[in-house]
């Protein structure tokens, strides 16, 4: 089945303790890509990936840092979490970049920063 | 910059009801246009898309059509269920800004029996 996974689905931490939020997807994608959604700010985009090695800053990249060293793996790494990254995260991944693919979404991490 | 604004919500109808959830946007190039679903506890889906002006997107009996004049992309559907109670993204995508997609804030709907 084609799908892109995440883990932890759910996570409680504490400020300054780092933590990686995995993604993976088995789609072969090349495009792969983090996002944040907030309350009345629908989702807004933290990294993307065009492919391997190949990142580059979203809308609110700060806090955050990724890393794409196998081309169905794409984490999300959080040095030092502070409250205010407390969010639904999603992981996505599209064929190719360009505006006309599909994303295909996996199914949301959970963080509170405490 | 490029932006996406949605109605409000919540919605809240009953079964059978008509459905319209506005969605206007701005955008110095030529978008493709996308509404995406995300029902409880699940992640985004792609409901319908539309990748130039006129187009029209259409899906599980939604349906949405690109027009450029009034720079709009509004959801409809004739006859609502239980089961299309979610939340509704529109969202923009620039071919000359990569895969980024532009999301509007969202519109929850909820439908009664």
């Amino acid at each position: 089945e084609a799908q892109v996974t995440q883990n932890p689905r759910y996570l409680i931490t504490v400020t300054g303790k780092k933590l990686t939020v995995t993604c993976s997807q088995n789609m072969n994608h090349e495009y792969m890509s983090w996002y944040r959604q907030d309350p009345g700010l629908g989702l807004r985009q933290i990294y993307y990936s065009m492919n391997v090695e190949v990142t580059d800053k979203g809308d609110v990249p700060e806090g955050y840092k990724v890393s794409r060293k196998e081309k169905r793996n794409f984490p999300l790494i959080l040095e030092s979490p502070s409250p205010n990254q407390t969010s639904l995260y999603f992981c996505a991944s599209s064929l190719s970049t360009g505006g006309l693919y599909e994303q295909y979404f996996g199914p949301g991490t959970r963080l509170t920063v405490t | 910059g490029n932006s996406v604004t949605q109605m409000e919500g919540p919605v809240t109808l009953s079964e059978e009801a008509f459905l319209t959830i506005n969605c206007t946007y701005t955008a110095t190039g030529y978008p493709s246009l996308f509404w995406y679903v995300q029902y409880p506890g699940e992640g985004l889906q792609l409901l319908l898309k539309a990748t130039k002006a006129d187009d029209k997107g259409s899906n599980k009996g939604f349906e949405a059509t690109y027009r450029k004049e009034t720079t709009s992309f509004h959801l409809e559907k004739g006859s609502v269920q239980v089961s299309d109670s979610a939340v509704y993204f529109c969202a923009l995508s620039d071919y000359n800004q990569g895969g980024k997609l532009i999301f509007g804030q969202g519109t929850e709907l909820s439908v009664k029996p």
